[in-house]
């Protein structure tokens, strides 16, 4: 079945990169996401990538996808403490008839920021 | 645009007790989902909805129900409620773009089963 792994804890010193690590097993995805959740609040899509490309740059974050590997990352350059939060990878098929928008979800790496 | 709202924020229930937690979106978006969120165990799937009066099971539907009457509210409901249900619950909605889907959360309803 389809199965997504993150470690669960990472912390990194302000102004630091700050590399999150996902592993997929679902061969068929084309789109795969990071979400942050920050304390007490919902989630949030940060960026995603199409399973056809294997990097995407926006601002601070880059995402790098390895899909011989099944293998993402979210890298987030010069990390602040307001960066501290849950990242989600998930993951998702390509859309068709049968498809109804679900994602699977990694366990969630929790990023500690230390000034 | 108010997005995704859950009502309510919090709830103290006892076992056996029964509620319903509303969500509701103002995005038309067709597609509706409810997710439990554990420590350690990320989002499960609880129920979805791709359509007013449509529902399907999730990864974890035992001991919930849901209906989606309306277009823009699903609603998640326990029946008897057991302490194993004490989670957060967050509810999303999506639409299709670019050959992607993109779920837009609520804040979470917390929940405690006593």
């Amino acid at each position: 079945g389809e199965d997504v792994e993150q470690s669960l804890f990472l912390s990194v010193r302000e102004g630091d990169s700050s590399v999150i690590n996902c592993t997929y097993t679902d061969s068929s995805s084309t789109y795969l996401y990071w979400y942050k959740q920050e304390p007490g609040a919902g989630l949030q899509l940060l960026t995603y990538i199409f399973s056809n490309m294997d990097m995407k740059q926006d601002q601070r974050l880059t995402v790098l996808l390895n899909k011989k590997d099944k293998h993402l990352s979210l890298r987030i350059a010069d990390t602040q403490t307001g960066d501290s939060a849950i990242y989600f990878c998930a993951e998702t098929p390509a859309y068709g008839s049968s498809n109804t928008g679900k994602l699977i979800f990694g366990q969630g790496t929790t990023l500690q920021v230390k000034p | 645009n108010a997005g995704v709202t859950q009502t309510p924020k919090f709830r103290v229930l006892k076992t056996g007790q029964s509620m319903t937690l509303l969500c509701a979106q103002d995005m038309n978006h067709e597609y509706m989902y409810w997710y439990r969120q554990d420590p350690g165990m990320g989002l499960r799937l609880i129920h979805y909805s791709v359509g007013e009066g449509t529902t399907a099971k999730g990864e974890v539907p035992d001991g919930y129900n849901v209906s989606r009457l309306k277009k823009q509210n699903f609603l998640l409901g326990l029946e008897s409620a057991a302490p194993s249900q004490t989670s957060v619950y967050f509810c999303a909605s999506s639409y299709f773009r670019d050959n992607s889907y993109e779920q837009y959360f609520g804040p979470g309803t917390r929940l405690t089963v006593t």
